[in-house]
């Protein structure tokens, strides 16, 4: 059981690259979610997703894109990096049914940008 | 918006004692989540509250949550070397689609020494 797979898990970029983080997971979960966490921080939440074709903006979403075209993947798009992006990006799914489900995360990707 | 503090920030135990962490909310908190991160992997849920008063035992880790729903403790009965790692909470909130962001804490990096 695979659960929440991110790719890729390191990766270094230089300021004006853009790059597509890849998040797919295979328990059939509605919601998804993207996270970012500095060092010595909590998770601040990027964007979620609800299904396929509905996204929303969560604290932090300036400087990122998502989309969600099925309900596996929900990738996660830098346009133009940043060194404030520099972080460590998590993916998370729960289920649809019912309230207080927990999200499941992924690995993560270290991203780091110079 | 919810703020989340934990305390301590970081714990150095020695083996089989025994420590407790606490999550406070700056609101009331209606879904509270505790999760555990070692370092190169993600976030790995243990439990979740919600009631006033609720208590949850795992293994050797008990959560409560207060009357008030302001505050969670996480405990942990005689320490192994497997509880270490980075001890997390999160707030649940509702969105306008019905389901829960997560807003968390900036952890307790917990150390079991020998």
């Amino acid at each position: 059981n695979a659960g929440v797979t991110q790719t890729p898990k390191f990766r270094i970029l230089k300021i004006g690259q853009s790059m597509t983080l890849q998040c797919t997971q295979d328990m059939n979960h509605n919601y998804m979610y993207w996270y970012r966490q500095d060092p010595g921080m909590g998770l601040k939440l990027i964007y979620y997703s609800v299904g396929a074709g509905i996204t929303d903006k969560g604290e932090v979403p300036n400087g990122y894109n998502v989309s969600r075209s099925t309900t596996e993947d929900f990738p996660l798009r830098l346009e133009l990096a940043a060194p404030s992006q520099t972080s460590v990006y998590f993916c998370a799914s729960s289920f649809s049914e019912g309230v207080y489900q927990p999200q499941h995360f992924g690995d993560g990707t270290r991203l780091s940008i110079l | 918006s919810q703020e989340l503090e934990q305390s301590p920030q970081s714990l150095i135990v020695q083996e089989g004692k025994n420590l407790t962490i606490n999550c406070t909310s700056s609101k009331t908190l209606y879904g509270l989540y505790w999760y555990k991160q070692k370092y190169g992997e993600g976030l790995i849920f243990l439990m979740m509250l919600q009631k006033g008063g609720e208590e949850k035992s795992h293994e050797k880790i008990t959560a409560k949550l207060d009357e008030k729903k302001q505050q969670s403790s996480l405990h942990i009965t005689a320490s192994q070397p497997s509880h270490a790692g980075i001890y997390l909470c999160g707030a649940g909130s509702p969105t306008n689609f019905g389901n829960e962001k997560l807003t968390f804490g900036t952890g307790t990096r917990l150390t079991i020494i020998p």
